[in-house]
This record gives C-alpha cells, structure tokens and sequence, in this order.
C-alpha cells in the first residue's frame, strides 16, 4: 500500500528564514511526487512535480530514493507562502494508476512578517 | 486553461436526504475524482472514473456511489447523508500529457449534514 507523511501540522517561520516542509512516503515502486499548495480562498494548485527538477515561486524538491524523502524547501520564505501545502503520491503513469494521488495529511504554512 | 467547475460552493443538507455534488470539466479529460478534505486527515480519494460509465472505488468508498453518463460530468451521491459526512468535497480531472498525469481541482463543495 501507498503512504504519504507529513509529520508537522503547522509550521510558522519569519520572512526571509528558510523553510522545509517534510513528506516521507512508502511505495514498492517508482512513484511519482508532487507538492500541492491551497492559498487561502483559493483552489488546490500543484506546485511542482518531483520529475521536473524545477523552482517554483523559489521552492525546491529532492526526491531522496534512499530515505524515501520529498521534502520541499526554500531558502528565504514569503509572507505571501502562508498557505496549506500537501505533499502527494502517484504510482506512475502506467498500468491502472491513471494518476491516482494519495495525499499526506497537510502543512500549514505560516510566514509571520 | 483547464476549468473544473462544482456547482455549490455550499450545502446544507439533513441527516438520510440524498445528496447529488455535481462536477464538471471543460478539456475533455479522461480521468476525474472524488476526493474529501478533512482537518489533519489531508485529501482522501473516494471514487474515480477512467472513461464514460466506468468507476472504481477509491480508499474511503462507503456511503457514496458515483456517476459518470458523459465525459464531462462527474457526480457524487451520498445515498442517505449522514453527520459524519460533513465535509469539504473536491473533484478533479486529468489527462495523460507527455506519458504524466496531473490533477485540477475545483473550487471544493462545503457540504454539512445536520
């Protein structure tokens, strides 16, 4: 079975410190990761995607194999980065997966100014 | 730009109604899902469909059922809604792009069941 964990809740910083939200998954196979972000009042939206290696809004993402990690970060965060993030799981783009997404249980982002 | 639209934003509904959450996709999109969103519990999948008429249970089936008689529409049905289905609903489609899938969501449907 697929697992999705987002350890912290909530996680508060102050403009311009780094942040790390966590996300530690379990898949017997090769999974593809994403990062959602929920701004308040707004729809869910994909942030990024582990397969293409990109920064969006300044946030990266490492897919760690090994620690079975795809942590996202960022080096100086934003107050407009307040948002709820969640960290989300596909078993790939073939077989029956037709891109099913287990989602992690979700972080709270709050930048204080 | 890829729309998927649920027609409430909000429902109040009583204990045993019937309830009908509709969804609709404007980019033609093989795939859509049911999911709902809990405090502390993330998104949940509850149904998804493939095709026209095909369906399959997603982790948290129980309660619902789901239709799909045209690609563009998905509804989910609480048969007989129950105060433990309180709840925000979001639907979302997809597509194979480039051999990737990737998920829109609506707005969310705020359902509570009194």
């Amino acid at each position: 079975a697929q697992r999705v964990t987002q350890p912290e809740k909530l996680l508060s910083v102050f403009k311009g410190a780094p942040v790390e939200l966590k996300c530690n998954y379990s898949y017997s196979g090769s999974p593809e990761l994403f990062w959602y972000v929920q701004y308040s009042r707004q729809r869910l939206q994909l942030l990024l995607r582990h397969i293409s290696r990109e920064s969006i809004k300044g946030f990266t993402a490492d897919l760690n194999k090994g620690e079975t990690s795809f942590h996202l970060k960022k080096p100086f965060a934003q107050e407009e980065d307040s948002a709820m993030y969640y960290c989300a799981l596909s078993g790939g783009a073939g077989g029956t997966s037709y891109g099913k997404l287990t989602f992690g249980q979700g972080t709270i982002l709050t930048v204080h100014p | 730009d890829v729309k998927v639209t649920q027609s409430s934003r909000y429902l109040v509904k009583r204990t045993g109604e019937k309830v009908f959450l509709e969804c609709v996709q404007d980019m033609d999109h093989e795939n859509m899902f049911w999911y709902r969103q809990d405090p502390g519990l993330g998104l949940r999948l509850i149904y998804f469909s493939y095709d026209v008429k095909m369906k399959e249970k997603g982790d948290i089936p129980e309660g619902y059922s789901v239709s799909r008689e045209k690609k563009e529409r998905f509804s989910l049905i609480l048969e007989s809604a129950s105060t433990n289905q309180t709840s925000m609903y979001l639907c979302a489609s997809s597509t194979r792009a480039s051999g990737r899938y990737i998920q829109y969501f609506g707005a969310g449907t705020r359902l509570s069941v009194l």
